[in-house]
């Protein structure tokens, strides 16, 4: 079946305008995952969703972050006024929720963002 | 200090060598992924436990709950097995667990024909 699908593939922006990177987790899986990898850092943490639980938010880094999942499935993260230290890969997952245990992420190929 | 701490960093072997990539966490955890990822490739994920060893093909990880230590082995390693391999935690609290991940930096495993 089909994984996580996540566009653009690549963006380039300017700095100051919004992005929209859009994600569509495996068909079936309630919690959805977004995380970003900076050139020559770790993987960090964003925001994830779970059915139709409030979003767990901890991750955003500043209120110019947020997303939203439309009807239990896709996602949209939207980066307002980018600035340059937005320039990274962009990562969605998705994994079924089964007896109150979250199960093995799936990761989608990523949105390589750069902020000129 | 970092909640999740991988060993060794950096890692060159030679074809056919048995590798070992060792993991340690500060928090309490439901289960522990072990995450791969190829230079410039997507993230695939590699297991999923919550105790004891699980295997695929040359693969094996194992976990000590008490100790907050995973160690994830290759066997008879080869080239293909050239990628970063991330150790990554979602942290358990109060009421259950929670859904996101505390990832380690990874190690960068480089097999030489």
């Amino acid at each position: 079946g089909a994984g996580v699908s996540q566009s653009p593939s690549n963006k380039v922006t300017e700095k100051g305008k919004d992005v929209e990177l859009r994600c569509d987790p495996i068909s079936g899986h309630t919690a959805l995952y977004w995380y970003r990898q900076s050139l020559g850092q770790g993987l960090e943490f964003l925001i994830y969703f779970q059915g139709n639980s409030a979003p767990d938010k901890s991750g955003l880094p500043s209120d110019r972050f947020s997303a939203e999942r439309t009807g239990g499935s896709v996602s949209t993260l939207t980066i307002q006024r980018t600035q340059q230290e937005d320039s990274a890969v962009y990562l969605c997952a998705s994994s079924l929720f089964v007896g109150g245990s979250y199960n093995e992420q799936f990761f989608g190929p990523g949105t390589r963002l750069t902020v000129l | 200090k970092n909640e999740v701490e991988q060993s060794p960093q950096n890692l060159t072997a030679q074809e056919g060598e048995f590798i070992t990539i060792n993991c340690s966490y500060s928090v309490g955890i439901s289960a522990l992924h072990w995450l791969q990822q190829h230079p410039g490739g997507g993230i695939v994920s590699l297991f999923m436990l919550s105790s004891g060893k699980k295997k695929h093909g040359r693969l094996i990880a194992t976990i000590n709950i008490q100790e907050k230590h995973s160690s994830l082995h290759i066997t008879a390693s080869h080239p293909r097995d050239s990628a970063v391999y991330i150790c990554a935690v979602p942290p358990y609290y109060y009421g259950g667990s929670q859904g996101n991940l505390i990832f380690g930096k990874g190690t960068k495993l480089s097999v030489k024909p």
